[in-house]
């Protein structure tokens, strides 16, 4: 089993959709959660940490259920502009390193 | 500038050459990572360094892979006798913070294509 699984998508979504995308992480002592975008021939950039309440950053809401070992990331309002392939990122407790999922690629229609 | 540098961008090489990817990562930052990634996939965790110890190689694929970083700041991961399966874009980023607790900041990667 991967560490960090994703659905690889492609998700296809309407200017204006909510569109939610799951991450489900192996190890239960992990601390750390990210969600990266990289946008085509770019880098990875970070787009929110995940913390254990749940938090916000204008359209983006990011979700961790301990419990279950998924986090998730949800989009409302979408733009064009949030085409992209969304990142899921956590920390292996052991060492530390930050092992990435194999991203959700998004595409916004007008 | 100020971000994470990788050189050179692009690399071509025949097999069996060895080659080095060169990561100036971010001043200060103390955390820096090597990953590796396919067309299509995120990235893949190769190594990680805390200063100039090295945390965990354990992504690193064979022993044709080894990375240093002597002073705690530029890193080399070095390819001997390269495969054409080594072809891939190579990622250095840098994180202010130890532990897989803080940002990740991505250089804009070398692309080694192995002929």
């Amino acid at each position: 089993r991967k560490e960090v699984e994703q659905d690889p998508g492609p998700f296809n979504v309407p200017e204006g959709a909510t569109v939610a995308f799951n991450c489900t992480y192996s190890n239960s002592a992990s601390q750390s959660f990210f969600w990266y975008r990289q946008d085509c021939r770019k880098e990875p950039k970070l787009l929110m940490s995940v913390y254990s309440s749940g938090n916000e950053d204008g359209r983006f809401t990011a979700q961790l259920n301990r419990a279950s070992q998924y986090i998730s990331l949800l989009i409302r309002d979408s733009k064009l502009s949030d085409s992209a392939t969304y990142l899921c990122v956590v920390n292996s407790p052991l060492y530390g390193k930050l092992i990435f999922g194999q991203g959700t690629e998004l595409s916004v229609k007008p | 500038g100020a971000g994470v540098s990788q050189s050179p961008r692009y690399k071509v090489t025949k097999r069996g050459q060895d080659v080095a990817l060169r990561c100036d990562p971010i001043s200060g930052h103390v955390s820096l990572y090597w990953y590796r990634q396919a067309l299509g996939q995120g990235p893949e965790f190769l190594t990680y360094f805390n200063y100039e110890a090295q945390q965990d190689k354990s992504g690193l694929p064979n022993d044709r892979f080894s990375a240093e970083r002597p002073e705690g700041s530029i890193s080399t991961l070095t390819i001997q006798r390269t495969e054409q399966r080594d072809s891939a874009m190579y990622r250095c980023a840098s994180s202010l913070s130890a532990g897989g607790t803080g940002e990740l900041f991505f250089g804009e990667g070398s692309r080694l294509t192995v002929l």
